[in-house]
């Protein structure tokens, strides 16, 4: 079955600690996608990846980091400069970065602070 | 920034009802999407409607948009239980660094 894999599902991070969310597709998508979303609101950009080796800061950019060393995976780093990074963490991939096409959700990884 | 804003935040409704959720936005857009978000999972993409249309339907959904008003509604017709989840608009908008810009939803509950 195609489809976008997160995990972990929960994760709990202790103060001055990075973390790292992994996402994976085997779609054969191009374009990949990290959302931060908090409760009771929409999704908001982190960042985005239309290509292998190149990625693009969203609109929350500061405190994260990404990388994209293969076409299948989109690791998001949480860093420790993230002063409030309890969220739930959406990752979506879709054909292109053209906003043709839908986007295509794993289901997401809720980070906490100990 | 938030591009699409949903209205209204919260729908309750009995099972057989009509639900009808409305997003409006402030700039010009190339498509708006609707996806569904059950409780704790990811979003599911329902319906995509560009700019040059008008209505479109995909089984019980109808999303009608109408880019004078800046705004697009998604009917469900004869709403089910399975039916409760929040609803998100998106809209997509600018040139090649284009990107999908979420509202807060409508959480639709669908009571048996």
């Amino acid at each position: 079955d195609g489809g976008i894999t997160q995990s972990p599902k929960y994760l709990f991070r202790k103060e001055g600690q990075n973390v790292t969310l992994s996402c994976e597709q085997n779609l054969n998508h191009d374009a990949m996608y990290w959302y931060r979303q908090d409760p009771g609101q929409g999704l908001r950009l982190i960042y985005y990846s239309q290509i292998v080796n190149d990625f693009q800061k969203g609109d929350i950019a500061e405190g994260y980091s990404v990388s994209r060393e293969k076409k299948e995976s989109f690791p998001l780093t949480v860093t420790s400069a993230q002063k409030n990074p309890t969220a739930f963490y959406l990752c979506a991939s879709s054909p292109s970065d053209r906003g043709r096409q839908p986007q295509h959700f794993g289901d997401g990884t809720r980070l906490s602070i100990l | 920034s938030q591009q699409g804003e949903e209205d209204p935040q919260a729908l309750s409704i009995q099972e057989g009802e009509n639900a009808t959720m409305n997003c409006s936005y402030k700039t010009s857009i190339n498509n708006l999407q609707w996806y569904r978000q059950n409780s704790g999972r990811g979003l599911v993409h329902l319906i995509l409607i560009r700019s040059n249309e008008r209505e479109k339907h995909s089984g019980r959904l109808r999303v009608t948009l109408d880019t004078s008003k800046k705004s697009s509604s998604l009917l469900i017709t004869a709403s089910r239980a399975a039916d409760t989840a929040s609803y998100f608009c998106a809209t997509a908008s600018g040139g090649s660094n284009y990107k999908l810009t979420f509202g807060k939803g409508t959480l639709l509950t669908v009571n048996p």
